[in-house]
């Protein structure tokens, strides 16, 4: 099955600053990548998503990079603001005919720093 | 829309102790997912279900768990008898139509302590 590993599991920014995560996925049949924010008390939303068939999404301060060669994919958010701080989940999948479950990564924590 | 409801928001129980979870989908939706989420094990979904037929019920840790749709729009997690190791948060999520690449939006989530 697929496996998904996510780095880092802490990160602190400082506010304006950049922030990426990383995550490598180990099934190369997958091709659908959503990331989760989960603010605390609160259930995983999903904030953007790509799939196979493009290298790079972006919207407005968020973008997603994939390289399908290398099988790893990154969550990049420019100019950090308090209300980013949460717990953000990058997930892989195969989306062929059938397919439903999702394969979660471990978390990382961001805080931005006011 | 209110979104996915899921009630109790906060369970404490003994050991031994039948808990019920509660959850109501988003109108129109007709997949739904339970996960827990751990710290050691992050999110692991339990089942799913389609239709109110479960499809996959692989995640279920043991018998003692037990998940049925009574109908289109509602759903209960029950743990009988619960166990200290059964302490997590449970959510739950529906989608459309179940394709994996529908969004699935979670529920708040139930924190589960058992004593």
């Amino acid at each position: 099955g697929e496996n998904v590993e996510q780095h880092p599991s802490t990160l602190s920014v400082q506010e304006g600053d950049s922030a990426v995560i990383k995550c490598t996925y180990s099934d190369s049949a997958s091709n659908y990548f959503p990331w989760y924010k989960q603010e605390l008390g609160k259930g995983p939303q999903l904030i953007i998503d790509i799939r196979s068939n493009v290298g790079e999404k972006k919207d407005q301060r968020i973008a997603v990079t994939l390289n399908k060669t290398a099988k790893h994919f990154s969550l990049h958010i420019t100019e950090t603001q308090p209300e980013d701080s949460a717990v953000y989940f990058c997930a892989a999948t195969p989306s062929g005919a059938g397919s439903y479950q999702l394969t979660f990564g471990k978390g990382t924590k961001l805080s931005v720093i006011p | 829309d209110a979104g996915v409801i899921q009630s109790p928001r906060h369970e404490v129980t003994e050991m031994g102790q039948e808990v019920t979870l509660r959850c109501k989908l988003i109108s129109g939706h007709n997949s739904l997912f339970w996960y827990r989420q751990t710290m050691m094990r992050g999110l692991e979904l339990l089942i799913y279900f389609n239709n109110n037929v479960p499809i996959d019920d692989s995640g279920m840790p043991e018998d003692r768990f037990s998940a049925k749709m009574p109908n289109a729009s509602f759903s209960t997690l029950k743990i009988q008898p619960s166990e200290p190791r059964d302490s997590a948060v449970y959510f739950c999520a529906s989608s459309q139509r179940g394709v994996i690449t529908d969004t699935q939006y979670f529920g708040p989530g139930t924190r589960l302590t058992v004593l």
